[in-house]
């Protein structure tokens, strides 16, 4: 049973280069998120997408864009990278979005380091 | 807007002693409760959740929540903590009031259970 499944583990990125998160689940789940976490702030939402086609802007968007082209992928690009996003990346989907008893699934998350 | 917290960075508690890890949330509507858990170099994993009906809630690993509407809290209780339990935990609360149906969580507790 694989779920969600996020690349790389981890990665170190020079400030300034592009960087793509790479997200896969096969739940066939319509809604998938990313969020970033750091210490002392908890989890925050970065984009969003509540079916394939369709996305949306979360609490921290900026420096980040993302696209959902199938039900399955959902991939994060940093188009220029800042110290600001070293932190670590979570992809999460759910079959439910909108629902008030929602249930997150997450990956294992991405340890993005930006020098 | 709404907004969780979770007042103690972490939790200190022996082997077999009763836990609880505290958590308070501000909403417009209803609120709907989640507790998350995460495991060292792991995504999140869902614990429990209160939507409404019964304000004891019990959820995976013999954790169980109160729903306090006029404390605006829903602490997380474990009657015997286990050495496996410690990690991190996670408040997440939805507002009724909110059409994005976003979850928004606290900056998570580490708990930590001695031998």
């Amino acid at each position: 049973i694989a779920g969600i499944t996020q690349a790389p583990t981890s990665q170190i990125l020079a400030a300034g280069r592009r960087m793509t998160l790479r997200c896969t689940q096969d739940m066939r789940h319509n809604a998938m998120y990313w969020y970033r976490q750091d210490l002392g702030l908890g989890l925050r939402l970065i984009h969003y997408s509540n079916t394939a086609g369709t996305t949306g802007k979360g609490e921290v968007p900026d420096g980040y864009s993302v696209s959902r082209a199938n039900t399955d992928d959902f991939p994060l690009t940093l188009a220029s990278a800042v110290p600001s996003q070293t932190s670590v990346y979570f992809c999460a989907s759910s079959d439910s979005p909108g629902q008030p008893n929602e249930k997150l699934f997450f990956g294992s998350g991405t340890q993005l380091s930006v020098l | 807007a709404q907004s969780v917290a979770q007042p103690e960075d972490q939790v200190n508690v022996a082997e077999g002693n009763p836990l609880t890890v505290k958590c308070t949330y501000s909403v417009s509507g209803n609120p709907y409760l989640f507790w998350y858990v995460q495991y060292p170099n792991r995504g999140l994993q869902f614990l429990l959740k209160y939507i409404t009906g019964d304000n004891l809630v019990k959820g995976s690993y013999g954790f169980e929540a109160e729903f306090n509407k006029s404390q605006t809290s829903f602490h997380l209780k474990k009657p015997s903590a286990l050495v496996s339990d410690s990690a991190l935990y996670f408040c997440a609360v939805r507002d009724s009031m909110d059409s994005s149906y976003k979850l928004i969580f606290g900056s998570g507790t580490r708990l930590l259970v001695r031998p």
